[in-house]
Protein backbone atom coordinates (compact mmCIF):
# COMPACT_ATOMS: atom_id res chain seq x y z
CA UNK A 1 0.00 0.00 0.00
CA UNK A 2 1.00 3.66 0.35
CA UNK A 3 4.07 4.46 2.57
CA UNK A 4 5.01 7.48 3.96
CA UNK A 5 8.67 7.35 4.33
CA UNK A 6 10.62 9.26 7.63
CA UNK A 7 14.26 9.94 7.48
CA UNK A 8 15.99 9.20 9.30
CA UNK A 9 15.12 6.96 11.91
CA UNK A 10 16.75 8.26 14.83
CA UNK A 11 18.61 11.20 15.07
CA UNK A 12 21.00 12.73 18.22
CA UNK A 13 22.07 16.44 18.34
CA UNK A 14 22.86 18.61 21.23
CA UNK A 15 20.35 20.89 22.63
CA UNK A 16 20.66 24.68 20.48
CA UNK A 17 21.58 22.76 17.25
CA UNK A 18 19.01 22.94 14.31
CA UNK A 19 17.64 20.05 13.13
CA UNK A 20 15.45 18.68 9.85
CA UNK A 21 13.31 15.98 10.11
CA UNK A 22 12.19 14.68 6.83
CA UNK A 23 9.18 13.69 5.33
CA UNK A 24 8.70 11.55 1.86
CA UNK A 25 4.82 11.77 1.82
CA UNK A 26 2.99 9.33 -0.21
CA UNK A 27 2.88 10.93 -3.81
CA UNK A 28 -0.63 12.02 -5.02
CA UNK A 29 -1.16 13.30 -1.46
CA UNK A 30 -2.03 17.04 -0.82
CA UNK A 31 -2.02 17.24 3.31
CA UNK A 32 0.29 16.88 5.16
CA UNK A 33 0.77 16.34 9.16
CA UNK A 34 3.83 16.51 12.17
CA UNK A 35 2.77 14.38 14.97
CA UNK A 36 5.00 14.51 18.37
CA UNK A 37 4.76 11.57 20.91
CA UNK A 38 6.85 11.40 24.05
CA UNK A 39 7.91 7.56 25.05
CA UNK A 40 4.52 5.84 26.48
CA UNK A 41 2.45 8.94 25.64
CA UNK A 42 -0.31 10.39 23.32
CA UNK A 43 0.14 11.24 19.67
CA UNK A 44 0.13 14.94 20.20
CA UNK A 45 -0.73 16.89 17.13
CA UNK A 46 1.67 19.76 16.22
CA UNK A 47 0.66 21.02 12.24
CA UNK A 48 -1.38 20.66 9.35
CA UNK A 49 0.07 22.04 5.84
CA UNK A 50 -1.58 22.19 2.74
CA UNK A 51 -1.35 24.60 -0.34
CA UNK A 52 2.54 25.43 0.94
CA UNK A 53 1.00 26.74 4.02
CA UNK A 54 0.31 26.01 7.59
CA UNK A 55 -3.46 25.05 7.79
CA UNK A 56 -3.83 24.55 12.02
CA UNK A 57 -1.21 24.39 14.75
CA UNK A 58 -1.12 23.69 18.20
CA UNK A 59 0.47 25.09 21.47
CA UNK A 60 3.12 22.89 21.11
CA UNK A 61 4.14 24.07 17.38
CA UNK A 62 6.70 26.21 19.33
CA UNK A 63 8.16 29.50 17.15
CA UNK A 64 11.45 27.53 16.68
CA UNK A 65 9.43 24.63 14.71
CA UNK A 66 8.88 25.45 11.06
CA UNK A 67 7.24 23.37 8.43
CA UNK A 68 7.87 23.47 4.45
CA UNK A 69 7.55 21.13 1.52
CA UNK A 70 9.85 23.20 -1.10
CA UNK A 71 9.31 22.12 -4.78
CA UNK A 72 7.18 19.40 -3.58
CA UNK A 73 10.34 17.30 -2.15
CA UNK A 74 10.55 16.27 1.01
CA UNK A 75 7.85 17.42 3.56
CA UNK A 76 10.18 19.11 6.39
CA UNK A 77 9.89 20.04 9.76
CA UNK A 78 12.90 21.97 11.05
CA UNK A 79 13.69 23.15 15.25
CA UNK A 80 15.88 25.73 15.69
CA UNK A 81 17.14 25.98 18.27
CA UNK A 82 16.58 22.62 19.87
CA UNK A 83 15.28 22.09 23.37
CA UNK A 84 15.32 19.10 25.50
CA UNK A 85 12.36 18.86 25.96
CA UNK A 86 12.22 18.35 22.10
CA UNK A 87 12.82 14.73 22.40
CA UNK A 88 10.20 12.61 21.00
CA UNK A 89 9.17 10.74 18.04
CA UNK A 90 8.09 12.80 15.28
CA UNK A 91 5.32 11.36 13.11
CA UNK A 92 4.52 12.73 9.61
CA UNK A 93 1.48 12.03 8.16
CA UNK A 94 -0.05 13.28 4.60
CA UNK A 95 -4.07 12.23 3.09
CA UNK A 96 -5.18 12.77 -0.27
CA UNK A 97 -8.08 14.73 0.72
CA UNK A 98 -9.26 16.49 4.12
CA UNK A 99 -12.88 15.59 3.94
CA UNK A 100 -12.89 11.93 5.21
CA UNK A 101 -9.60 10.26 4.56
CA UNK A 102 -6.97 8.43 6.76
CA UNK A 103 -4.18 9.02 7.73
CA UNK A 104 -0.83 7.83 6.47
CA UNK A 105 1.75 7.19 8.71
CA UNK A 106 5.04 6.86 8.85
CA UNK A 107 7.52 4.39 10.72
CA UNK A 108 8.43 7.99 13.04
CA UNK A 109 11.85 9.74 13.57
CA UNK A 110 13.50 9.81 17.01
CA UNK A 111 15.06 12.97 18.08
CA UNK A 112 17.09 12.57 21.43
CA UNK A 113 18.36 16.26 21.77
CA UNK A 114 21.82 15.94 24.17
CA UNK B 1 -12.62 21.38 20.56
CA UNK B 2 -13.18 18.18 20.45
CA UNK B 3 -11.05 15.96 22.42
CA UNK B 4 -10.51 12.17 22.93
CA UNK B 5 -10.23 9.82 26.07
CA UNK B 6 -9.32 6.51 26.61
CA UNK B 7 -9.38 5.33 29.78
CA UNK B 8 -8.05 1.96 30.03
CA UNK B 9 -4.05 2.77 29.68
CA UNK B 10 -3.39 -1.09 30.13
CA UNK B 11 -5.51 -3.77 29.14
CA UNK B 12 -4.51 -7.67 29.19
CA UNK B 13 -6.26 -10.88 27.89
CA UNK B 14 -5.66 -13.90 27.19
CA UNK B 15 -5.61 -15.62 23.53
CA UNK B 16 -9.15 -16.11 22.25
CA UNK B 17 -11.28 -14.05 24.54
CA UNK B 18 -13.19 -11.04 23.64
CA UNK B 19 -11.92 -7.85 23.67
CA UNK B 20 -13.71 -4.00 23.95
CA UNK B 21 -11.54 -1.43 24.27
CA UNK B 22 -13.23 1.79 25.63
CA UNK B 23 -13.21 5.30 23.71
CA UNK B 24 -15.33 8.39 24.39
CA UNK B 25 -15.36 11.55 22.58
CA UNK B 26 -16.11 15.16 23.28
CA UNK B 27 -17.16 17.24 19.94
CA UNK B 28 -20.61 18.94 19.50
CA UNK B 29 -20.96 18.51 15.70
CA UNK B 30 -20.97 15.58 14.16
CA UNK B 31 -17.37 13.60 14.17
CA UNK B 32 -15.38 11.75 11.91
CA UNK B 33 -14.36 8.77 14.24
CA UNK B 34 -11.12 6.23 13.75
CA UNK B 35 -9.21 3.59 15.34
CA UNK B 36 -5.53 3.31 14.82
CA UNK B 37 -3.34 0.10 15.91
CA UNK B 38 0.54 1.11 16.55
CA UNK B 39 2.63 -1.91 16.49
CA UNK B 40 6.38 -1.42 17.99
CA UNK B 41 8.77 1.29 16.30
CA UNK B 42 6.02 1.48 14.10
CA UNK B 43 3.59 4.20 12.23
CA UNK B 44 -0.09 4.13 13.26
CA UNK B 45 -2.46 2.42 10.99
CA UNK B 46 -5.83 2.63 10.46
CA UNK B 47 -8.17 -0.26 11.87
CA UNK B 48 -11.68 1.39 10.98
CA UNK B 49 -13.27 4.83 10.43
CA UNK B 50 -16.84 5.89 10.69
CA UNK B 51 -18.65 9.04 8.91
CA UNK B 52 -22.38 7.94 8.80
CA UNK B 53 -24.80 5.28 8.64
CA UNK B 54 -24.55 2.07 9.79
CA UNK B 55 -22.88 2.53 13.86
CA UNK B 56 -21.57 -0.67 13.15
CA UNK B 57 -18.34 -0.65 11.36
CA UNK B 58 -16.49 -3.33 10.28
CA UNK B 59 -12.13 -3.05 10.17
CA UNK B 60 -9.69 -4.98 9.34
CA UNK B 61 -8.38 -8.01 11.37
CA UNK B 62 -11.94 -9.07 12.33
CA UNK B 63 -11.94 -5.30 14.19
CA UNK B 64 -15.20 -3.58 14.55
CA UNK B 65 -16.34 -0.48 16.77
CA UNK B 66 -20.26 1.18 17.52
CA UNK B 67 -20.61 4.77 17.26
CA UNK B 68 -23.18 5.59 20.11
CA UNK B 69 -23.77 9.05 19.72
CA UNK B 70 -26.10 9.22 22.79
CA UNK B 71 -23.24 8.15 25.07
CA UNK B 72 -20.53 10.00 23.12
CA UNK B 73 -18.69 6.36 22.57
CA UNK B 74 -16.93 4.55 19.92
CA UNK B 75 -15.56 1.55 21.47
CA UNK B 76 -13.35 -0.90 20.02
CA UNK B 77 -14.35 -5.16 19.63
CA UNK B 78 -13.24 -8.18 18.59
CA UNK B 79 -14.91 -11.21 19.32
CA UNK B 80 -12.26 -13.46 19.76
CA UNK B 81 -7.85 -12.11 20.29
CA UNK B 82 -4.86 -13.39 19.06
CA UNK B 83 -0.98 -12.88 20.33
CA UNK B 84 -0.47 -10.34 17.28
CA UNK B 85 -2.90 -8.31 18.46
CA UNK B 86 -0.95 -7.10 20.98
CA UNK B 87 -0.14 -3.39 20.13
CA UNK B 88 -1.14 -0.02 21.23
CA UNK B 89 -4.83 1.13 20.23
CA UNK B 90 -5.50 5.06 19.73
CA UNK B 91 -9.37 6.32 19.10
CA UNK B 92 -9.23 9.31 17.28
CA UNK B 93 -11.83 12.08 16.36
CA UNK B 94 -12.29 14.55 13.75
CA UNK B 95 -14.50 17.36 13.84
CA UNK B 96 -16.53 17.88 10.09
CA UNK B 97 -14.78 21.51 10.22
CA UNK B 98 -11.52 21.08 10.48
CA UNK B 99 -8.47 19.46 9.71
CA UNK B 100 -6.85 18.63 12.54
CA UNK B 101 -7.12 14.71 14.13
CA UNK B 102 -6.85 14.79 17.60
CA UNK B 103 -6.16 11.33 19.53
CA UNK B 104 -6.60 9.74 22.72
CA UNK B 105 -3.67 8.57 25.11
CA UNK B 106 -3.69 5.13 23.32
CA UNK B 107 -4.65 1.51 25.27
CA UNK B 108 -1.69 -0.71 25.26
CA UNK B 109 -3.32 -4.02 24.47
CA UNK B 110 -1.45 -7.41 25.78
CA UNK B 111 -2.51 -10.77 24.47
CA UNK B 112 -1.49 -13.61 25.82
CA UNK B 113 -0.90 -16.59 24.48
Amino acid sequence: GPKVLQIPSHQIIDMGQMVTLNCDPVSNHLYFYWYKQILGQQMEFLVNFYNGKVMEKSKLFKDQFSVERPDGSYFTLKIQPTALEDSAVYFCASSLTVSNERLFFGHGTKLSVL
Amino acid sequence: AQSVTQPDARVTVSEGASLQLRCKYSYSGTPYLFWYVQYPRQGLQLLLKYYSGDPVVQGVNGFEAEFIKSNSSFHLRKASVHWSDSAVYFCAVRSSNTNKVVFGTGTRLQVLP
